[in-house]
This record gives structure tokens, C-alpha cells and sequence, in this order.
């Protein structure tokens, strides 16, 4: 079964502070994806990111890295320099077989001035 | 511009009343899903489509119904019968496929009195 946890439920931190974002993911499956997505206060889900699993290199975008590691079946999210945007709800995803994406349960992030 | 499109974002209805949301996409995307999200919860599955006239129940079906009569309208309707509607619904849409994350509308916030 596909499965994804996210630990952390909320994480609080003061702006300009580093904050990393973990997510474990169980499948059987030799090819899948990876997804990242955000959660602001007005609620619509934005796509962050996508990884395939084929495709250990980690990934830098601004202010936002992602580390996958096959190995231990994780796939973590660290935001550098935390800014008063990036408070919002987390949301890790694993592909399943039938198309449908396994959500993690998301992590709060709030960055205090 | 292409996006889903979620109304009304705020609906207030009186308990033992049934209600429909609607959501529209304008994707060309042949996947449609309903998710539920109650306040510092991860989201549940509701229902989903994967072709026209076709729709399959999700994890938390019960009191809900939805349909599927065309590729860009996927609406849902809580019925008098989901003991506690009062939530924050999200639609989304996606290709077939296992490489294709999914795009979500801005959500309707639905209150039952």
C-alpha cells in the first residue's frame, strides 16, 4: 500500500530561520512521483514540486530545496531564510497505480516576524 | 487562463438541507476529485472521476453525491444526510496518469446552521 507520513504537525519558527519539512513515503512501486504542495491561509492548494523516482538529484528553487533519498524512502523540504509568506500548510504526495495521489496528513509552518 | 473554478467560495446553508457545489475546469483534464478538509486536518478523498459519466466513491462517500455529464463539470452535492457537512471543500483536476501532480481550485468554505 502507498503511504505517506509527514511527522511534523506544526513547525513554528522566527523569520529568517531555516525550517526542513520531512516526508516518508512507503510503496511498492519501482517508478512513482513525488509532489510537493502549499496550503496559504486563503486555501487553494499551489504544486510545488514534482520528482520522479528515477531522479535522486536535489533540487534548489530560490529560497526552497528538496532532498530525495531513495535509501530511506524520503523525501524532505527545507526552506531557507524563512519569510512571513512561507506560513501556510504543507502537503507531501506519493502517485499511486491508480492515478489518484496518497496525500500526507501536512505540516503547519509558522514564521513569526 | 486555464484553472479550475470553485463557487460560491463561502456557502451557508440550515441543517436538513441538501446543497451543490460546483466546480468547472477548463483543463482539458480527464480526472476530477472532491476532497474534504476539517480545520488542522489533511485532506480526505470524497469521490473522483476518471471519464465522463463514470465516478467512483473515495474514503468518506457517505452523504455525498456527485456527477459526471460532461469532462469540465464534476459538482457535488452534500445531502441531508452527512451528519456534519461543515467543512472546507476542495476539487481538483489532473491527466491520467501516474507522472501528473493535481490542480486544485480555491476551495468553497460551507456552513451548516
Amino acid at each position: 500500500a502507498q503511504k505517506v507520513t509527514q511527522a511534523q504537525t506544526e513547525i513554528s519558527v522566527v523569520e529568517k530561520e531555516d525550517v526542513t519539512l520531512d516526508c516518508v513515503y512507503e510503496t511498492r512501486d519501482t517508478t512513482y512521483y513525488l509532489f510537493w504542495y502549499k496550503q496559504p491561509p486563503s486555501g487553494e492548494l499551489v504544486f510545488l514540486i514534482r520528482r520522479n523516482s528515477f531522479d535522486e538529484q536535489n533540487e534548489i528553487s530560490g529560497r526552497y530545496s528538496w532532498n530525495f533519498q531513495k535509501s530511506t524512502s524520503s523525501f524532505n523540504f527545507t526552506i531557507t531564510a524563512s519569510q512571513v509568506v512561507d506560513s501556510a500548510v504543507y502537503f507531501c504526495a506519493l502517485s499511486r497505480n491508480d492515478y489518484k495521489l496518497s496525500f500526507g496528513a501536512g505540516t503547519t509552518v509558522t514564521v513569526r516576524a | 487562463d486555464g484553472g479550475i473554478t470553485q463557487s460560491p467560495k463561502y456557502l451557508f446553508r440550515k441543517e436538513g438541507q441538501n446543497v451543490t457545489l460546483s466546480c468547472e475546469q477548463n483543463l482539458n483534464h480527464d480526472a476530477m476529485y472532491w476532497y474534504r478538509q476539517d480545520p488542522g486536518q489533511g485532506l480526505r478523498l470524497i469521490y473522483y472521476s476518471q471519464i465522463v459519466n463514470d465516478f467512483q466513491k473515495g474514503d468518506i462517500a457517505e452523504g455525498y453525491s456527485v456527477s459526471r455529464e460532461k469532462k469540465e463539470s464534476f459538482p457535488l452535492t452534500v445531502t441531508s444526510a452527512q451528519k456534519n457537512p461543515t467543512a472546507f471543500y476542495l476539487c481538483a483536476s489532473s491527466p491520467l496518469g501516474r507522472d501528473y501532480g493535481y490542480t486544485f481550485g480555491s476551495g468553497t468554505r460551507l456552513t451548516v446552521v
